[in-house]
């Protein structure tokens, strides 16, 4: 019930293709649902997130599809470059103040020039 | 300072020694956590610390693992008797309150020869 199911685990799209990423949950008590992106060598850092309230969010080329009823979300990039190759991970945030940032475990992207 | 920062960068010891890595979060975050990257998978939560309290150790995976956080700033993890299954990228992240955004560093890569 604690995990996050990502898919798939790798990736290879052309400059200008979109990407999609998928991931999975169960527990309906998350309620908070970020996606990191991280670089060979550095931490992961915040790209986009959303809450459950909300079916979707867009910031510049990244869109989150949250589908509640069926527990899944996905990050979508538009028009994928090379310098968005990097590995993404899905999370969900439980409510509360127990609650920790259940990750998924990455896809490695590659955008192809 | 201007972000999390993590010592050292890379640490290499022999099997059966103690290590100690250092987490410098972001001045006037309250929240700390640490997380354990492993080659392939996914960011796996540690311990988290609320000021100098750690109300959640539920991830850390033996009583070899321990860490301690002090004048609500520095953290650091400490690793008794190291095995080569410790072998992983250890993650420190900061945040200003418990269920927003979570602020990476850059990881201390650790080798058990």
């Amino acid at each position: 019930q604690q995990q996050v199911k990502q898919s798939p685990q790798s990736l290879i799209v052309q400059k200008g293709g979109i990407s999609i990423i998928n991931c999975a949950y169960e527990n309906t008590a998350f309620d908070y649902f970020p996606w990191y992106q991280q670089f060979p060598g550095k931490g992961p850092a915040l790209l986009i997130a959303i809450r459950p309230d909300v079916s979707e969010k867009k910031e510049g080329r990244f869109t989150i599809s949250f589908n509640k009823s069926a527990k899944q979300f996905s990050l979508h990039i538009m028009d994928s470059q090379p310098g968005d190759s990097a590995t993404y991970f899905c999370a969900a945030l439980y409510g509360g103040s127990q609650g920790n940032l259940i990750f998924g475990k990455g896809t490695k992207l590659s955008v192809k020039p | 300072g201007a972000g999390v920062s993590q010592s050292p960068s890379n640490k290499v010891t022999e099997k059966g020694k103690d290590v100690e890595l250092r987490c410098d979060p972001i001045s006037g975050h309250t929240a700390l956590y640490w997380y354990r990257q492993s080659l392939g998978q996914g960011l796996e939560f540690l311990i988290y610390f609320q000021g100098n309290s750690a109300p959640d150790k539920s991830g850390l995976p033996s009583d070899r693992f321990s860490a301690e956080r002090t004048g609500g700033s520095v953290s650091t993890l400490t690793i008794q008797r190291t095995q080569q299954e410790d072998s992983a990228v250890y993650l420190c992240a900061s945040s200003s309150s418990r269920q927003v955004r979570q602020f990476f560093g850059p990881g201390t890569r650790l080798t058990v020869l």
